[in-house]
């Protein structure tokens, strides 16, 4: 009964190739996020979707595209991957209204993801 | 904008000894601050969480943390460490839109537990 789950957890790929990354949450939140850690451990927010609409943009390069086809999916697309795209990505949701757990974001296993 | 630092990229305790990790954090509203605990090869799971009501947050695992508006801070502690305590911790301040929560992190501190 995984909350936040994404899928592939270990990706290697080539430079050049175009990879996908999916996230799903059954917490019934209604803002999912996707966040880069870099090979220094260091967490950023990359974008942020409520109820499939785009609320954050973190000056990502135009290769990543992210895709809501509802407020429980999030989807990471990445077009021509470059070595520097390697890293660990993490999927998150919360519900920012909610009075009980608004600002606790609750993130998924993460996805390796090697370019060589 | 908001931020946090944490103090001492690596920390290394025995077991049975005090744990202390330390973040100080910048913000320009009351802030909301967490403490993630990230094992190796896995996700980040919320170890606790302050948002405004009482100042000692007790988490999960025996950890425990106090918000000092005074001095800005938000440092964690445990009694006594365990092996099984050996992670990256991170520190986070949260900035709430009302319809996304954008988590700022500190750079981590990997603790160390020896025999």
């Amino acid at each position: 009964d995984t909350a936040v789950s994404q899928t592939p957890k270990y990706l290697v790929t080539q430079m050049g190739n175009d990879k996908s990354i999916k996230c799903e949450q059954n917490l019934g939140h209604d803002t999912m996020y996707w966040y880069k850690q870099d090979s220094k451990k260091f967490l950023k927010i990359m974008f942020s979707y409520n109820n499939k609409e785009l609320i954050i943009n973190e000056t990502v390069p135009n290769r990543f595209s992210p895709k809501s086809p509802d407020k429980a999916h999030l989807n990471l697309h990445i077009n021509s991957l470059e070595l520097g795209d390697s890293a660990v990505y993490f999927c998150a949701s919360s519900s920012p209204r909610s009075s009980i757990s608004g600002n606790t974001i609750y993130f998924g296993e993460g996805s390796w993801l090697t370019v060589v | 904008a908001q931020s946090v630092t944490q103090l001492g990229s690596h920390v290394s305790v025995s077991e049975g000894a005090l744990v202390l990790l330390r973040c100080n954090y910048s913000s320009s509203v009351p802030p909301y601050l967490f403490w993630y605990v990230q094992y190796p090869n896995q996700g980040l799971q919320l170890l606790l969480k302050y948002t405004s009501a009482a100042t000692l947050v007790k988490g999960i695992n025996g950890f425990e943390a106090e918000f000092k508006k005074s001095e800005t801070s938000f440092h964690l502690t445990k009694p006594s460490a365990h092996m099984s305590d050996a992670a990256e911790y991170f520190c986070a301040v949260s900035d709430n839109t009302g319809t996304a929560s954008k988590l700022t992190f500190g750079t981590g501190t990997r603790l160390q537990v020896t025999l």
